[in-house]
């Protein structure tokens, strides 16, 4: 069955302080992962993709990695922003498949002041 | 980058009646479209892909009678619920692509639209 499981499920930090977020992911066939971040009452927004070949990705403060052999994937963000606060999605997309992808549950990321 | 745009944002209907979602895709042509829905605390679920021209492909479990899905053009698809109930009440969310995720390209998700049946 394909999978997809984030953890923490959820996290809280200090502004400022880096973080970093969980995926790990049982599908096949594979052909990329992504990271989104959803706002509270918004659609997810894509913040890095990442194929088989690509080890590490970055979008501004976040930072994506990928480990294709242990099917596991990290966001780190650093230096967190108040706006940061959100839901964090990882997600792998099925090669062949009519563009299906497959969700984690989220890590929700709460950032205080 | 390419947005797209739901319409309404929020709506409110009576049991047993029927609502209608919009979902364009604002400046891109879109080759497949995808709705969403998701529950708090819940991660997206797709319930159905559709193709400009054609039929919906409902997935397992979804009555596709009592969602239907027109996608009428390269930048419009509508997804109807019909004889909502509030169970039905939830966050729908569409996507559109303008080739298969399969192959790195991007979804675009829209901006959601909540429907509270009462």
């Amino acid at each position: 069955k394909n999978q997809v499981e984030q953890s923490p499920q959820s996290l809280i930090i200090l502004e400022g302080k880096n973080c970093t977020l969980q995926c790990n992911y049982t599908v096949s066939p594979f052909s990329n992962l992504r990271w989104y971040k959803q706002d509270t009452g918004r659609g997810p927004v894509s913040l890095t993709i990442m194929t088989f070949s690509e080890n590490t990705k970055s979008n501004g403060r976040y930072t994506a990695t990928l480990d294709a052999d242990t099917k596991q994937s990290s966001l780190h963000i650093t230096a967190s922003q108040l706006s940061d606060s959100a839901s964090y999605i990882c997600v792998v997309s099925l090669y062949n498949q009519g563009g299906k992808l497959i969700f984690g549950q989220g890590t929700e990321l709460s950032v205080k002041p | 980058g390419a947005v797209v745009s739901q319409h309404p944002s929020w709506v409110i209907c009576k049991s047993g009646t029927s609502v209608k979602i919009e979902c364009r895709s604002l400046d891109f042509q879109a080759t497949t479209m995808f709705w969403y829905r998701q529950f708090p605390k819940q991660s997206l679920m797709l319930m159905a892909t559709s193709n400009e021209g054609s039929k919906a492909t409902y997935e397992q479990g979804v009555e596709k009678d009592k969602f239907l899905i027109n996608h009428a053009s390269l930048t419009l698809s509508t997804l109807t619920v019909t004889s909502a109930h509030p169970e039905d009440s939830s966050f729908y969310i569409c996507s559109a692509t303008q080739g298969p995720s399969g192959r790195g390209y991007e979804q675009y998700f829209g901006p959601g639209t909540r429907l509270t049946v009462t």
